[in-house]
């Protein structure tokens, strides 16, 4: 049972744009989601999170918005620079284990 | 933050061989994990690694494929054994963080590919 899902597994933004990554979840005891980044040949690494009980959460460039009753957040990156490309993933706490979802390839071309 | 260290960075094998990878972590830490990252896969946890104790095993995952070693609380090795090509993968150990939010922090990964 997948309980974290992201639906696209690439996108690509022109520069300067808007880069929208989307997460769906299935569990709704989730106390708290996070998002990792992660550059070829590297670990992730971890880059914004949100509490569940909260609807918006912003740092710099990027903001991550929850949604719990459709159980979907997303991750914002505006404006959106050559330096964002990397797989993107979005992590929720399951048992003493975080769950990622597939991954999301964004590509921001010049 | 925790600074990770992972060797080899990547190796290619022949299928039947074993390979050893080995992480290093720049602080002491209770547990350490081991994932896994197919080609166009999400990260998979495959063991808990706790210093003094067997390995913690998840589902689809066994001791005899994946013998784990953590001799002591900054150190921790992952053997992938008896080789085939489906093991092909990026290899992942990661520690807990300290913080408000429980995140993980990650070494740089091992390549690995089976011939």
């Amino acid at each position: 049972d997948q309980q974290v899902k992201q639906n696209s597994p690439s996108l690509s933004v022109q520069e300067g744009r808007i880069s929208i990554l989307n997460c769906d979840y299935t569990n709704s005891m989730f106390d708290y989601f996070l998002w990792y980044k992660k550059y070829p040949a590297e670990g992730p690494t971890f880059l914004i999170s949100i509490s569940s009980i909260k609807d918006k959460n912003e740092d710099g460039r990027f903001t991550v918005f929850l949604n719990k009753s459709a159980k979907h957040l997303s991750l914002h990156i505006v404006p959106s620079q050559p330096g964002d490309s990397a797989v993107y993933f979005c992590a929720a706490p399951g048992a003493q284990k975080l769950v990622f979802g597939q991954g999301t390839r964004l590509t921001i071309n010049p | 933050s925790a600074v990770i260290s992972q060797k080899p960075s990547r190796d290619i094998c022949q299928r039947g061989t074993s390979l050893t990878i080995q992480c290093q972590v720049d602080s002491q830490v209770t547990m350490m994990f081991w994932y896994r990252q197919q080609p166009g896969q999400s990260l998979t946890l495959i063991a808990t690694a706790n210093q003094g104790s067997e390995a913690t095993y998840e589902s689809g995952f066994v001791i005899d494929k994946f013998p784990i070693s953590r001799p002591n609380l900054t150190f921790s090795t992952l053997t992938v054994s008896n080789m085939s090509p489906e093991d092909s993968s990026i290899y992942l150990c990661s520690v807990n963080g300290q913080g408000v939010v429980e995140t993980q922090y990650f070494g740089p990964g091992t390549r690995l590919l089976v011939l």
